[in-house]
């Protein structure tokens, strides 16, 4: 069965850096999305894309992050300069619609620790 | 404000027992609701999904059951094995095209022993 495929697994990175975290999404599917899960807390949206732009974003996804699909398979998440308070698990995610019938499929995640 | 909530928080149970998880939730205009299994360390996974109108859904040993009423569901874990052992994530969708409009609950850590 197609799936999610998320790298790096885990990335740590010092306070300040950039970082990207990379997903291939399902291949037929047309909408992406990434998501954040801080340990112990529940998963927060943090951004979609359809159409090669973003569709919506939630408050946590300021300026220091951004999002790209730089080519027909790639779909990655830039955080400009890391925050201690950035350190989580990022899920991409991906479905063929975003109707009732598409659940959203997921990676395994990236787990992001800024020190 | 929209959310879901769930419980128990966490839970015990010994192989082989049965075990039902709960969600509550104030979303409206309501569209579906989902549950997922998240094992440790990977990505949730979709186990069932409800709308309005469905009362239960079985996906092999899961059965998950709604009210759209009272704004209940549950999901039931029969016969439970060793590789239950996950977190139980309840998500509800808001009747929109928005993805902020498809609201996590905090999940049920459920732990199996043998």
């Amino acid at each position: 069965e197609p799936e999610v495929t998320q790298t790096p697994s885990h990335q740590v990175t010092q306070m300040g850096q950039e970082v990207i975290l990379r997903c291939v999404p399902i291949s037929n599917h047309l909408y992406f999305y990434w998501y954040r899960q801080i340990l112990g807390q529940k998963v927060e949206f943090l951004v979609s894309f359809y159409n090669n732009e973003i569709s919506e974003k939630s408050e946590i996804f300021d300026d220091q992050f951004s999002v790209e699909r730089p080519d027909g398979s790639n779909f990655t998440l830039k955080i400009r300069s890391t925050k201690l308070e950035d350190s989580a698990m990022y899920f991409c995610a991906s479905s063929q619609d975003i109707g009732l019938n598409s659940p959203l499929h997921f990676g395994n995640g990236t787990r992001l620790t800024v020190t | 404000k929209n959310q879901v909530e769930q419980s128990p928080q966490s839970l015990i149970i010994l192989e082989g027992k049965n075990c039902t998880l709960q969600c509550n939730y104030t979303v409206s205009p309501f569209s579906n609701l989902r549950w997922y299994k998240q094992d440790t360390g990977r990505g949730p996974v979709s186990l069932t999904i409800m709308t309005f109108s469905e009362n239960t859904k079985s996906n092999g040993r899961y059965t998950a059951t709604l009210d759209a009423d009272t704004k209940q569901s549950s999901l039931h874990i029969t016969a439970s094995q060793l590789s239950d052992s996950a977190s139980y994530i309840c998500v509800v969708s808001e009747r929109s095209s928005s993805a902020s409009k498809i609201i996590f609950g905090s999940g049920t850590r459920l732990s199996i022993r043998p």
